[in-house]
């Protein structure tokens, strides 16, 4: 079973910054808070991960909550190829990846 | 970031043929690979484990006989889907852990292979 509760869908204006929560209420210690999405047809791309400190990347922002109960994942300017099912994933390190069913996020022009 | 390739990436086959997806690591040793399932408009369904030279581990409710699994080396994991159907008819994705890569992000997601059985 995933560990991970998101909505359904969402939708973003483009150019806005888009803003993907995610509850874990469960979270291990030992356990991160990933981030995948998937475009259409392809297979999923890593995007982001973070242990308890908030992190940066060229793609996102992963703010997460100091209880570790839940987390956001920023998608600064957001763009239509931003289009795509965003995961949230809580796992250990070199666990397998399970799938929940994810955040369709919808890149409005 | 490392690279995983799948062959083919579309297969159209007949019902009661078997067919075989490729998953390879292009520039890093994985011993560890996964493959997934995915029908349309569903999230990813993890069917089991690859690990090389040694037997895969299936999640409950795969067929191991339908869907056999050989990791024979530390760069390639194949998927024979036997006797397929037209159930069987999804979107097969298979992943490769990279352990030299802690730190980043450790998984790399292939491509996908879409598999129509007639």
């Amino acid at each position: 079973d995933a560990k991970t509760t998101q909505p359904p869908s969402m939708d973003c204006a483009e150019g806005r910054a888009a803003n993907l929560p995610c509850n874990h209420s469960t979270i291990s210690g030992n356990e991160y808070v990933y981030w995948y999405r998937q475009i259409h047809s392809q297979g999923p791309q890593y995007i982001i991960h973070g242990l308890k400190n908030n992190e940066t990347n060229e793609m996102a922002s992963l703010i997460i909550t100091e209880d570790r109960k839940s987390s956001t994942l920023i998608l600064p300017h957001a763009t239509l190829r931003d289009t795509a099912v965003y995961y949230c994933i809580v796992r250990a390190r070199d666990d397998k990846i399970i799938f929940g069913k994810g955040t369709r996020l919808h890149i409005l022009p | 970031g490392a690279v995983v390739s799948q062959h083919p990436s579309r297969v159209i086959c007949k019902s009661g043929t078997s067919v075989k997806i490729e998953c390879r690591s292009l520039d890093f040793q994985a011993t560890t690979m996964f493959w997934y399932r995915q029908f349309p408009k569903q999230s990813l369904m993890l069917m089991a484990t690859s690990n090389e030279g040694s037997k895969a581990t299936y999640e409950q409710g795969v067929e191991k006989d339908k869907f056999l699994i050989n990791h024979a080396s530390l760069t390639l994991s194949t998927l024979t889907v036997t006797s397929a159907h037209p159930e069987d008819s999804s979107f097969y994705i298979c992943s490769a852990l990279n352990p030299g890569n802690r730190g980043v992000n450790e998984q790399f997601f292939g491509p996908g292979t879409r598999l129509t059985v007639l």
